[in-house]
């Protein structure tokens, strides 16, 4: 059963250029949500699919967006690098339970970003 | 403004010991609560939950307590082993986002 993956592991960019991350889900998951980890923080929700729509967001500005494909895959893209960017980059997913019970997300093991 | 806090940045417990691992949050919307361990280079794994209408929840060794009233769970772990040593995050959920606390470095020693 496979996990949810990440790729890259680690990726190097420099101030004003562009990322894309990217996740596959748990099988069997539909929805993918994103989380930012600085160093001796916990991670923050950046935003979360469903659908191929994003239906919450957190505090993060516009140069944060993402996509989720009819595969429930989806990416992430950072524009205009900053180097407060650097980051670990956390997926996670989880499945809609319709009858409203709350379902664990589960992670992948996160991309390294560092902006020089 | 932190909602979450986890005011022990580390724990150290010996081996067959009761870990208790604390957590204080201040959002009274949060309805659902999570416990993540995490080990070094790999992402947070889920331990156990428990849902604002219940007060404790057990699975096998894990046993996370919530009280309500004051905004506060936390997760005992009997007996502790050396495995059992990991990152220790707490995350009360919002709707559909985690909020998690910086976390607890439990170390278990044998």
């Amino acid at each position: 059963d496979a996990g949810v993956t990440q790729s890259p592991t680690h990726l190097i960019k420099t101030r004003g250029q562009q990322v894309t991350l990217r996740c596959s889900p748990k099988s069997g998951h539909d929805t993918v949500s994103w989380y930012q980890q600085a160093l001796g923080q916990g991670p923050q929700f950046i935003f979360q699919y469903y659908e191929e729509e994003e239906r919450q967001r957190g505090n993060f500005p516009d140069r944060f967006s993402g996509h989720q494909f009819p595969n429930y895959s989806s990416e992430l893209n950072v524009n205009a690098l900053l180097l407060g960017d650097s980051a670990l980059y956390l997926c996670a997913s989880s499945l809609l339970d319709r009858s409203g019970s709350n379902q664990p997300q589960h992670f992948g093991d996160g991309t390294r970003l560092s902006i020089l | 403004d932190q909602q979450v806090k986890q005011n022990s940045p580390s724990l150290s417990v010996q081996e067959g010991r009761i870990s208790i691992l604390n957590c204080d949050y201040t959002n009274s919307m949060f309805d659902y609560f999570l416990w993540y361990k995490k080990y070094p280079a790999e992402g947070p794994t889920f331990l156990i939950s428990i849902s604002s209408i219940k007060d404790k929840n057990e699975d096998g060794r894990f046993t996370v307590f919530l009280n309500k009233s004051a905004k506060h769970l936390s997760l005992h772990i009997v007996p502790s082993q050396p495995g059992d040593s990991a990152v220790y995050f707490c995350a009360p959920q919002s709707g559909y986002a985690l909020n998690f606390g910086k976390g607890t470095s439990l170390l278990v020693t044998p």
